[in-house]
């Protein structure tokens, strides 16, 4: 049990659906972020809230937006995707006060038809 | 040149083996760095911090050298449950921490 909790756990979806991502954390940290696994790839940062602040857009298509309504909470809403978006999604937390230890939760396994 | 590079292996080693894998940076400002492990379909986990001083935990060492800008991981007597994917990782940062691709171990009995 990391502290981390995603939903859902996979996920499958058209081009032209809707749908969004949901990361909770009962850590008490102050930072939260989205991670995107490819096959094969290093982990991809996508987004890093800090205090609610968003603090990095790693260039990241707008069909994925970030949501960070509190510390403990923050969404990934999905629109229009593209099958090449099938991936792992990963949320994690951290302290948010440097040296920063991530905590993930299990990952949303996505994949776009 | 990728921010962070490691061996994908795999390493097979047999039980009770020492093995030790390499990571290395391109960014000099980096300024935590982390090895976590990664289990097939799991999330990643922290393993342990890496200090310049070297750290040891269990059967783990870790160690970076700023001046060559490389750290490494050394596992000691291997058990079947140290089969993962490690992970070198750099905190260079304003929250922006990269991840290295990994390295397979598969250890056998």
């Amino acid at each position: 049990e990391t502290g981390v909790t995603q939903t859902p756990r996979h996920l499958v979806m058209g081009m032209t659906n809707k749908k969004s991502l949901k990361c909770e954390q009962h850590l008490g940290h102050n930072a939260m972020y989205w991670y995107k696994q490819s096959a094969k790839k290093p982990l991809e940062l996508m987004f890093v809230y800090n205090f609610k602040e968003q603090t990095e857009n790693n260039s990241v298509p707008s069909r994925f937006s970030p949501e960070c309504p509190n510390s403990s909470h923050l969404f990934l809403h999905l629109h229009t995707l593209q099958p090449e978006d099938s991936a792992l999604y990963l949320c994690a937390s951290s302290q948010g006060q440097g040296d920063e230890k991530l905590f993930f939760g299990s990952g949303t396994q996505l994949s776009v038809l | 040149r990728k921010e962070v590079e490691q061996d994908p292996g795999p390493f097979n080693v047999p039980e009770g083996a020492t093995v030790a894998f390499n990571c290395t940076y391109s960014n000099s400002a980096s300024q935590s760095f982390f090895w976590y492990r990664q289990d097939c379909r799991k999330e990643p986990k922290l393993l342990m911090s890496v200090y310049s001083s070297g750290n040891e935990d269990g059967r783990f060492t870790a160690q970076l050298n700023r001046a060559s800008q490389y750290i490494s991981l050394l596992i000691r007597d291997s058990k079947l449950s140290d089969s993962a994917t490690y992970l070198c990782v750099l905190d260079t940062g304003g929250f922006k921490t990269i991840f290295g691709a990994g390295t397979r171990l598969f250890v056998k009995a």
